[in-house]
């Protein structure tokens, strides 16, 4: 069953820590998208990438990295210097210019 | 940079009633999404429109793209417990592939 896999679920941060988000996709997607919601939000872009090797920073990358080692993973890392990191993570994929194809999210707090 | 408003933030209605989510671009779009995000869940993609103009039917739901590429509305006739959600739109501009998302619309619906 094609689709995108993000895990944990649910994750607890320490202060000073960093955490990773992990989002896989077997759609043989070419894009793939972090964004970030905060309850009663929209979404907010962080990072994307369109192609392996290469990404570029959203409206919020501050606080984040991100990398692009292989076509079906892009994971999300969230740094120290990320002070409010409490929120929902959601990962999506999509041939280019289509329709976007969400990952069941990660809901991300702070110890 | 490129902002997409949603109004009304919020709305609840009787089962039976109508609802409409309007959506308003501060640049003119390429294309126009629509998603729908149940509570708890993630956004799932139910519409693309393109064409100036354009309007587009999924049963109870009427989706438009405005004249000018700069708005669009959903319009759900006679409403059910089942459409509780959040609606978003998302818009694309002719620079990139990137989606803007608009806040989203959260209905409640009373049996």
């Amino acid at each position: 069953d094609g689709g995108i896999t993000q895990s944990p679920k649910y994750l607890f941060r320490k202060e000073g820590q960093n955490v990773t988000l992990s989002c896989e996709q077997n759609l043989n997607h070419d894009a793939m998208y972090w964004y970030r919601q905060d309850p009663g939000q929209g979404l907010r872009l962080i990072y994307y990438s369109q192609i392996v090797n290469d990404f570029q920073k959203g409206d919020i990358a501050e606080g984040y990295s991100v990398s692009r080692e292989k076509k079906e993973s892009f994971p999300l890392t969230v740094t120290s210097a990320q002070k409010n990191p409490t929120a929902f993570y959601l990962c999506a994929s999509s041939i280019p210019a289509q329709p976007q194809h969400f990952g069941d999210g990660t809901r991300l707090s702070i110890l | 940079g490129q902002q997409v408003m949603q109004i009304p933030q919020y709305q609840h209605v009787q089962e039976g009633e109508d609802f409409t989510t309007y959506c308003n671009s501060s640049t003119t779009l390429s294309n126009i999404q629509w998603y729908k995000q149940r509570p708890g869940g993630h956004p799932v993609f139910l519409i693309q429109l393109v064409k100036s103009g354009e309007v587009k039917k999924q049963k109870r739901l009427t989706f438009q793209f405005g004249e000018a590429k700069k708005n669009s509305s959903l319009h759900i006739t006679a409403t059910q417990t089942t459409d509780v959600g959040t609606y978003f739109c998302a818009g694309k501009n002719n620079a990139g592939n990137m989606l803007t998302f608009g806040g989203g619309t959260r209905l409640m619906v009373k049996p």
